[in-house]
């Protein structure tokens, strides 16, 4: 299973756009990219979704460079309902392989 | 999410004992997990099924023990051999050929007392 590295945590202001980084350079060719958010003491939800280039859609967008090597999910304007911890994932199909999750994104969004 | 339920959301155990946490799902997902998440930490997997009576160990297996023989079923037993359990536990299912797309519980905080 690929190994993610993402920052430990990052600090915003409302309004601002947030970008997160996350390393995976050892991704496989059947690798999907997908990035949740988790609330203090709430399972994660899903965000987004992708393989490779641009996808976007109602809260965030994601960026994945033609090698795939990294992924970057852009939070356009946050607010402080974004402050969360944002977890990067890696792998292929679930129904063969465990889910692991790095330790994540810690986001601070002030006022 | 509301298609995974998860029993107790608090429950609190002496040391010594055993305890289940409950995780029913009526999503019709072929797998099931189990997560581990201390206070301020990520998220460390503990058991997973893909498929009815069959599953695997993760990363923190030691201490735990699971079942699977009902499709919407993934009971997690904490065993007096976890000598750390004070935790939250997060269950997850998901669906085949979805693209690593997992869906999770409310979660269950366990306390040793």
């Amino acid at each position: 299973l690929a190994k993610t590295t993402q920052p430990i945590s990052m600090d915003s202001y409302e309004g601002q756009e947030v970008n997160i980084t996350c390393s995976h350079n050892n991704i496989a060719t059947n690798d999907y990219i997908t990035w949740y958010q988790q609330f203090p003491s709430q399972g994660p939800r899903f965000i987004i979704q992708g393989y490779k280039t641009k996808v976007t859609n109602e809260v965030a967008s994601l960026f994945i460079p033609a090698d795939r090597k990294s992924s970057t999910l852009s939070l356009p304007r946050v607010s402080l309902s974004d402050t969360a911890v944002y977890y990067c994932l890696v792998g292929p199909d679930t129904g063969r392989r465990a889910l692991t999750f790095g330790s994540g994104t810690r986001l601070q969004v002030q006022p | 999410d509301g298609g995974i339920t998860q029993s107790p959301k608090y429950l609190f155990r002496k040391e010594g004992q055993n305890v289940t946490l409950s995780c029913e799902q009526n999503l019709n997902h072929d797998a099931m997990y189990w997560y581990r998440q201390d206070p301020g930490q990520g998220l460390r997997l503990i058991y997973y099924s893909q498929i009815v009576n069959d599953f695997q160990k993760g990363d923190i297996a030691e201490g735990y023990s699971v079942s699977r023989e009902k499709k919407e079923s993934f009971p997690l037993t904490v065993t007096s051999a976890q000598k750390n359990p004070t935790a939250f536990y997060l269950c997850a299912t998901a669906q085949t050929a979805s693209g690593n797309t997992i869906y999770f519980g409310e979660g269950s905080w366990l306390t040793v007392v």
